[in-house]
C-alpha cells in the first residue's frame, strides 16, 4: 500500500526554527509537495521537490532525498501566523496526489 | 492574483437529497480536481478532469458521484443521494497542466453537512 508518515503535532517557539519530517512509501514517485492548511481553510501551496536537495523560498525550505523516501520542511524565524497544519503530498506513478495526515504546528510566544 | 472560487461555502442537506457543489477554476488552467476532507482527517482525492472527461478517479468516487463542466467556466460535483458519511469539506483545485508537473491551487472549500 501507499503510506506517508508525518508527526501528528509539533510545538515551537516564536522566532525559532522547526523541521517537519515526512517519509513516504508510494508506488512510484513524481514529486513531493508541501502545503499549509489553517483550520477550516483550503491547503495553500508552499513548495515542490522532484530532485534531491534543498529548495529555499524565503523563511521556508524543503529538502528531498528520493533514495531514502524522505523530505523535510524547515521553517525559520517562526511567527504566530505559522500555526497551522503542514501537509506532505506525493505524486505517485499514476500522477495522483497521495496525502499525509498533516502535522499540526503550534507556535508559542 | 487569480484564484479558484467555490459556492456555496456551506451546504446543509437531508440524507438522500441531491447536492451540487460548484467551482470556478483559474481561467487558463486545464486540469480540475475534487478532493474531500472529513473533519480531522487527511485530504482524499476524488477525481481529476481534463479535456471534458474524467482522467482519474478514486475508490470513493462511486456511482453516486458525478462531475461536469457545463460551460467554459464552471466545474461541478454532484452527489445524487447523500449519506451521513458524505459530510466533509469538499475542495476543488485546478492546475495549468497535470499533477505530474504543475502545482494544484485549491479553492476555499464547501462544507457539506448531511443530516
Amino acid at each position: 500500500g501507499q503510506n506517508i508518515d508525518q508527526p501528528t503535532e509539533m510545538t515551537a517557539t516564536e522566532g525559532a526554527i522547526v523541521q517537519i519530517n515526512c517519509t513516504y512509501q508510494t508506488s512510484g514517485f513524481n514529486g513531493l509537495f508541501w502545503y499549509q492548511q489553517h483550520a477550516g481553510e483550503a491547503p495553500t501551496f508552499l513548495s515542490y521537490n522532484v530532485l534531491d536537495g534543498l529548495e529555499e523560498k524565503g523563511r521556508f525550505s524543503s529538502f528531498l532525498s528520493r533514495s531514502k523516501g524522505y523530505s523535510y520542511l524547515l521553517l525559520k524565524e517562526l511567527q504566530m501566523k505559522d500555526s497551522a497544519s503542514y501537509l506532505c503530498a506525493v505524486i505517485d506513478r499514476n500522477y495522483q496526489l497521495i496525502w499525509g495526515a498533516g502535522t499540526k504546528l503550534i507556535i508559542k510566544p | 492574483e487569480p484564484e479558484v472560487t467555490q459556492t456555496p461555502s456551506h451546504q446543509v442537506t437531508q440524507m438522500g437529497q441531491e447536492v451540487i457543489l460548484r467551482c470556478v477554476p483559474i481561467s487558463n488552467h486545464l486540469y480540475f480536481y475534487w478532493y474531500r476532507q472529513i473533519l480531522g482527517q487527511k485530504v482524499e482525492f476524488l477525481v481529476s478532469f481534463y479535456n471534458n472527461e474524467i482522467s482519474e478517479k478514486s475508490e470513493i468516487f462511486d456511482d453516486q458521484f458525478s462531475v461536469e463542466r457545463p460551460d467554459g467556466s464552471n466545474f461541478t460535483l454532484k452527489i445524487r443521494s447523500t449519506k451521513l458519511e458524505d459530510s466533509a469539506m469538499y475542495f476543488c483545485a485546478s492546475s495549468p497542466g497535470g499533477a505530474g508537473t504543475d502545482t494544484q491551487y485549491f479553492g476555499p472549500g464547501t462544507r457539506l453537512t448531511v443530516l
